[in-house]
């Protein structure tokens, strides 16, 4: 069946750090893919996907790119901030509109 | 106001009890959903609502029942809780008409917890 892998946490960098949080995925045909993310005490917020291959998705300065050749799709941020740490969740839709997570990988961010 | 609230926030509860959550929503989005996150295992789907009567078992159903009392309105209840229920549980919505159709918005979550 479709499922979704993403690295262990805790990933703990210093501020200003470059930031990359593995997903590779399996699934039939083309799924959707998305990064979510959940700050402390808070429900899940989307915060990029991409639908098709090579598509990339962004925002707030986070980065991803549908890469279908190695099935991935892993998180990017150039320089991250103490306000970026919280969970970070891969997840893929594909058909129906049911989504399928990763793990989840916390990320702790230090001045 | 939050567009996804979820009552209560915290519960503490028996061994046997029935338990009931409740998720309501503002967004006017058709479709919502019931999902459970434990640590090391993700959110995990529980049951889908794509409208009013149309409800679905997701991949952890078992001692689990849902009640799509409107469309703004979605339950979940434990009939008869045991300790390895205890998780946060969220619920979600997602607009089927929307060009973001694909995108779920969470409430804060519940966190049960069963002795």
């Amino acid at each position: 069946g479709d499922s979704v892998t993403q690295m262990e946490g805790p990933v703990t960098l210093s501020e200003e750090a470059f930031l990359t949080i593995n997903c590779t995925y399996t699934a039939t045909g083309y799924p959707s893919l998305f990064w979510y993310v959940q700050y402390p005490g808070e429900g899940l917020q989307l915060l990029l996907k991409a639908t098709k291959a090579d598509d990339k998705g962004s925002n707030k300065g986070f980065e991803a790119t549908y890469r279908k050749e190695t099935t991935s799709f892993h998180l990017e941020k150039g320089s991250v901030q103490v306000s970026d740490s919280a969970v970070y969740f891969c997840a893929l839709r594909r058909g129906t509109d049911k989504l399928i997570f990763g793990t989840g990988t916390r990320l702790q961010v230090f001045p | 106001d939050a567009d996804v609230t979820q009552t209560p926030r915290n519960r503490i509860t028996k061994t046997g009890k029935r338990i009931m959550l409740e998720c309501s929503q503002t967004k006017g989005h058709d479709r919502m959903y019931w999902y459970r996150q434990d640590p090391g295992l993700g959110l995990r789907l529980i049951y889908y609502s794509f409208d009013v009567k149309d409800i679905n078992k997701g991949e952890i159903s078992d001692g689990y029942s849902v009640s799509r009392q409107a469309q703004a309105k979605f339950s979940l209840s434990l009939e008869s809780a045991i300790p390895n229920q205890t998780a946060l549980y969220f619920c979600a919505t997602s607009d089927s008409t929307s060009t973001s159709y694909n995108e779920q918005f969470f409430g804060p979550g519940t966190r049960l917890t069963v002795l």
